[in-house]
C-alpha cells in the first residue's frame, strides 16, 4: 500500500516564525502536491513538484515556498507565518501518468497548523 | 480552469436509506476520482473512473461516469454511520496532468 507520511498531525506556531511541514512518500512517485483545506473554500493547491528540484506554483503560492531535494520528500515552508495561514495542510503523491497507470493521488493524514 | 460542482453541499440521512451525491464539470472529464474524508483527517481514495458510461462498485458504494464524461454520481446503498464524512470528487487537469481539481465536497451525516 502507498504510504504518505506527514511529520506532524498538529502544530502550533507563532506569527513571524519560519515553519516547515514535511511529507514523505514510499512509492517512488514523481509527483508530489501540497494543498490547504479551509471551511467553505475546499482544497486549494499551493505547490506541486513533478521531479527532484522541480516545482510549479499552484493556485495560492503566496507566502509559501517548497523544497524537493530527494524524490521521496517534499517540504512546505511558511517563510514568515501569519494567522491567515492557520489551516489544514494535506500532502499527496502520484505517478505522472495517473490515468494510464490507473493510480490516483494518495494523501497523508494532514497537519492541522495553528498560527497564534 | 476546470471547475467541479458538487451537490448537495450537505446531507443528513437515516441509517439504512440510500443516497446520491453528484459531481458536474463544465468540461470533459479525463479522470474522475472520488475520495472520502473523515473529519480532521486525510483523504481516502474510493474509486477512479475514466471511460464514458463506466461504473464501479466497492461494498455499498457505486460510482458512475456519464457517457458525455461531464457528470459523475456516487450512490450509497443502505447507509450506515460509518459512511459519515465528507465526500469529494476530483479531476485531472485538462491538458495538464500535473494539476488536479477538487469539488467543494459533500458533508454526509447518517443518523442511527
Amino acid at each position: 500500500d502507498v504510504k504518505v507520511t506527514q511529520s506532524s498531525r498538529y502544530l502550533v506556531k507563532r506569527t513571524g516564525e519560519k515553519v516547515f511541514l514535511e511529507c514523505v512518500q514510499d512509492m517512488d512517485h514523481e509527483n508530489m502536491f501540497w494543498y490547504r483545506q479551509d471551511p467553505g473554500l475546499g482544497l486549494r493547491l499551493i505547490y506541486f513538484s513533478y521531479d527532484v528540484k522541480m516545482k510549479e506554483k499552484g493556485d495560492i503560492p503566496e507566502g509559501y515556498s517548497v523544497s524537493r531535494e530527494k524524490k521521496e520528500r517534499f517540504s512546505l515552508i511558511l517563510e514568515s507565518a501569519s494567522t491567515n495561514q492557520t489551516s489544514m495542510y494535506l500532502c499527496a503523491s502520484s505517478p505522472p501518468d495517473r490515468l494510464y497507470s490507473n493510480q490516483p493521488q494518495h494523501f497523508g493524514d494532514g497537519t492541522r497548523l495553528s498560527i497564534l | 480552469s476546470q471547475e467541479l460542482e458538487q451537490s448537495p453541499q450537505s446531507l443528513i440521512v437515516q441509517e439504512g436509506k440510500n443516497l446520491t451525491i453528484n459531481c458536474t464539470s463544465s468540461k470533459t472529464l479525463y479522470g474522475l476520482y472520488w475520495y472520502k474524508q473523515k473529519y480532521g483527517e486525510g483523504l481516502i481514495f474510493l474509486m477512479m473512473l475514466q471511460k464514458g458510461g463506466e461504473e464501479k462498485s466497492h461494498e455499498k458504494i457505486t460510482a458512475k461516469l456519464d457517457e458525455k464524461k461531464q457528470q459523475s454520481s456516487l450512490h450509497i446503498t443502505a447507509s450506515q454511520p460509518s459512511h459519515a464524512g465528507i465526500y469529494l470528487c476530483g479531476a485531472d487537469g485538462l491538458g495538464n496532468f500535473n494539476k488536479f481539481y477538487f469539488g467543494s465536497g459533500t458533508k454526509l451525516n447518517v443518523k442511527p
